[in-house]
């Protein structure tokens, strides 16, 4: 299986734009890359995912490097709501989470 | 709104009383997973579902079993809880197997704790 290696935490002010980096450097070329995240006493929650472009939604946006060996969570303005575990799974047939990124957010 | 339902949102049992979690969902999906999540710790992915067809993880201990009546439920047995069983359950879905680019929808968990 692919595995990803993320930053243990992470801080943010309110409003502030947030990158989340994710490694991904065994990753095959079929392997999607996810983002989920976690807030307290909740399941995690799809973010956003990708296979080789950037890519945009409502929640947040993900910057896929050229090689596909690492990206980018982006948060283009961090709000308190945004305090969870986020969780970057390279992966095609199933998710397998790794450690993932806790991001605190402060007012 | 269309979700996953676990019930209940907490379950306490006896050290080697048999336990079943429920898991709901309005979905349609032909897939349904359960996952173990310790404190602290990422959620563990301990089997699933593709239809009717049971895929256990190489690692999943015997004492987990499964079972899915029809499409809209799916169970977690536990044969005989012991203390290191304590955690929370997550039950999810996706549309169709392999994930690909398909997202999984969680329900919020059912936290279980053995006395």
């Amino acid at each position: 299986d692919a595995k990803t290696t993320q930053p243990n935490s992470m801080e943010s002010n309110e409003e502030e734009p947030v990158h989340l980096p994710c490694n991904h450097s065994t990753i095959s070329g079929t392997d999607y890359i996810h983002w989920y995240r976690q807030l307290p006493s909740q399941g995690p929650e799809y973010v956003i995912h990708g296979l080789t472009s950037n890519v945009n939604n409502r929640m947040a946006s993900l910057a896929i490097a050229e090689d596909r060996k690492s990206s980018t969570l982006i948060l283009h303005r961090a709000t308190l709501r945004d305090a969870a575990v986020y969780y970057c799974i390279s992966q095609t047939d199933k998710l397998i989470f790794g450690t993932g990124t806790r991001l605190q957010v402060f007012p | 709104d269309a979700m996953v339902i676990q019930n209940p949102r907490y379950q306490v049992t006896q050290f080697g009383k048999p336990v079943t979690l429920s898991c709901s969902q309005t979905l349609n999906h032909n897939v349904m997973y359960w996952y173990q999540q310790k404190s602290s710790q990422a959620p563990k992915l301990l089997f699933h579902y593709y239809d009717k067809d049971f895929n256990n993880e190489a690692d999943t201990p015997d004492n987990f079993q499964s079972r899915r009546p029809n499409t809209s439920f799916c169970f977690l047995d536990i044969r005989s809880p012991g203390l290191g069983d304590a955690a929370m359950y997550l039950c999810a879905t996706s549309s169709h197997w392999p994930l690909g680019n398909q997202p999984q929808h969680f329900g919020d968990g059912t936290r279980l704790s053995i006395l």
